[in-house]
């Protein structure tokens, strides 16, 4: 099992704050790094999938960067809105992963205050 | 296109009680996946498939079982339900690994076991 950490785990913001949260994965032999979000009582669904090294994401105010060397991905969301909060989660799966097999961390629960 | 389904949404079980849960896709992936969510845990893989016939297990696949018999089906079966047990699953599905494809998620099943 490969390990992928996101930090933080619960984050509150403010509506109009900018944040950003952390995943970490192993460098050797990476293959992909995805992002999803996940609104409660949903099921999860792909904001951005990333394969190279010094990739960037742009999905409206949300946007993601990806260091492959250092196995670190960051999201950021911009002026941050009510309707954003949700969990985020990101899945690695690298070269050596039995056929395509994604692993996940636990995400970061996101809650947006008026 | 319907996407990822799951039958049914929502069961309540006793203890020693048998079901099976049904994920149906329509956009022809090759592979299916199994996990369950439960608090502070994230998702979990159960058991996963990479073609019609063929499965394998995941991080935590005792006291489940699988099957594959046709493509877009994938089949997550409880032979004796437990109460650790009681948890959301969700199905997922996607095109094999080239290019780091999305997986798209099912709505999830609420099980309770008694």
């Amino acid at each position: 099992i490969l390990n992928v950490e996101q930090s933080p785990q619960s984050l509150h913001v403010q509506e109009g704050d900018s944040t950003n949260f952390t995943c970490s994965f192993p460098s050797s032999n990476f293959y992909a790094l995805h992002w999803y979000r996940w609104e409660t009582a949903k099921s999860p669904e792909a904001l951005f999938v990333m394969t190279l090294n010094g990739d960037e994401k742009k999905k409206g105010r949300i946007s993601a960067t990806l260091n492959t060397k250092e196995g670190y991905s960051y999201l950021y969301i911009k002026g941050s809105q009510p309707e954003d909060s949700a969990t985020y989660l990101c899945a690695f799966t690298d070269r050596g992963s039995t056929l395509g097999r994604l692993y996940f961390g636990r995400g970061t629960q996101l809650t947006v205050w008026p | 296109n319907a996407g990822v389904t799951q039958t049914p949404k929502f069961r309540v079980l006793k203890t020693g009680q048998s079901m099976t849960l049904l994920c149906a896709q329509d956009m022809n992936h090759e592979y299916m996946y199994w996990y369950r969510q439960d608090p502070g845990m994230g998702l979990r893989l159960i058991h996963y498939s990479v073609g019609e016939g063929t499965t394998a297990k995941g991080e935590v696949p005792d006291g489940y079982n699988v099957s594959r018999l046709k493509k877009q089906n994938f089949l997550l079966g409880l032979e004796s339900a437990a109460p650790s047990q009681t948890s959301v699953y969700f199905c997922a599905s996607r095109l094999p690994r080239t290019g780091g494809n999305e997986q798209f998620f099912g709505p999830g099943t609420r099980l309770t076991v008694l």
